[in-house]
């Protein structure tokens, strides 16, 4: 089974500097997705990032990018000039790639305090 | 844009109360999930829907079912509930086939049950 581990339960990062959020995934396909999922305080949950395994490029949105090393099996994010707006719950997710209803594999979260 | 809705954002039930949680999205998605959110366990799959009347077992199903009578709605059901069942219930959607898998979001139903 598809196992997510985020080691960090909490983080906090001044307000315009870089943070990076862990995550490291257990798997035996080569096809599959990777998200970073955001949750602010008392909000609905929504998408910050993709990757596709078979992609080398890492994926970037904006001030939000990743550091996708497949063979280590690490999927980590870093959010560059980090706002008091990024301050949430980070979900890690995995999602095998093939197949109309692939179930998702969440990471426990890892909560993201801004210091202004 | 998308949008996924939940009937209540806060339920207070008795134990041994029938709850009905009601998820409705709009993206005429095929998929629809039922997540269980408690701190430090992340979000735990409950069930998910991937067509009218179609269901599958997620990691967690005991003492709950669903059901799924239209493609736009995807209730879950509490039998009976009980204390150990207060938590934040999440519902989610996406496109089937080779997709990329992005989920979609409601805001939470956040459950206590007395």
């Amino acid at each position: 089974a598809q196992t997510v581990t985020q080691s960090q339960p909490e983080m906090s990062v001044q307000e315009a500097e870089t943070v990076t959020l862990s995550c490291t995934y257990d798997t035996s396909e080569s096809d599959y997705y990777l998200f970073w999922y955001k949750q602010p305080p008392s909000r609905q949950m929504i998408l910050v990032i993709r990757q596709e395994a078979y992609k080398q490029q890492n994926a970037t949105e904006n001030r939000f990018s990743v550091n996708f090393q497949k063979a280590a099996k690490s999927f980590s994010l870093k959010i560059s000039d980090s706002q008091l707006g990024d301050a949430a719950m980070y979900f890690c997710a995995y999602r095998r790639g093939s197949g109309g209803y692939q179930k998702v594999t969440f990471g426990t979260g890892t909560k993201l305090q801004v210091i202004p | 844009d998308v949008k996924v809705t939940q009937s209540s954002r806060y339920l207070v039930k008795r134990t041994g109360e029938k709850v009905f949680l009601e998820c409705v999205q709009d993206m005429d998605h095929e998929n629809m999930f039922w997540y269980r959110q408690d701190p430090g366990l992340g979000l735990r799959l409950i069930y998910f829907s991937y067509d009218v009347k179609m269901k599958e077992k997620g990691d967690i199903p005991e003492g709950y079912s669903v059901s799924r009578e239209k493609k736009e709605r995807f209730s879950l059901i509490l039998e009976s509930a009980s204390t150990n069942q207060t938590s934040m219930y999440l519902c989610a959607s996406n496109f089937g086939g080779s997709g990329r898998g992005e989920q979609f979001f409601g805001p939470g139903t956040r459950l206590t049950v007395l």
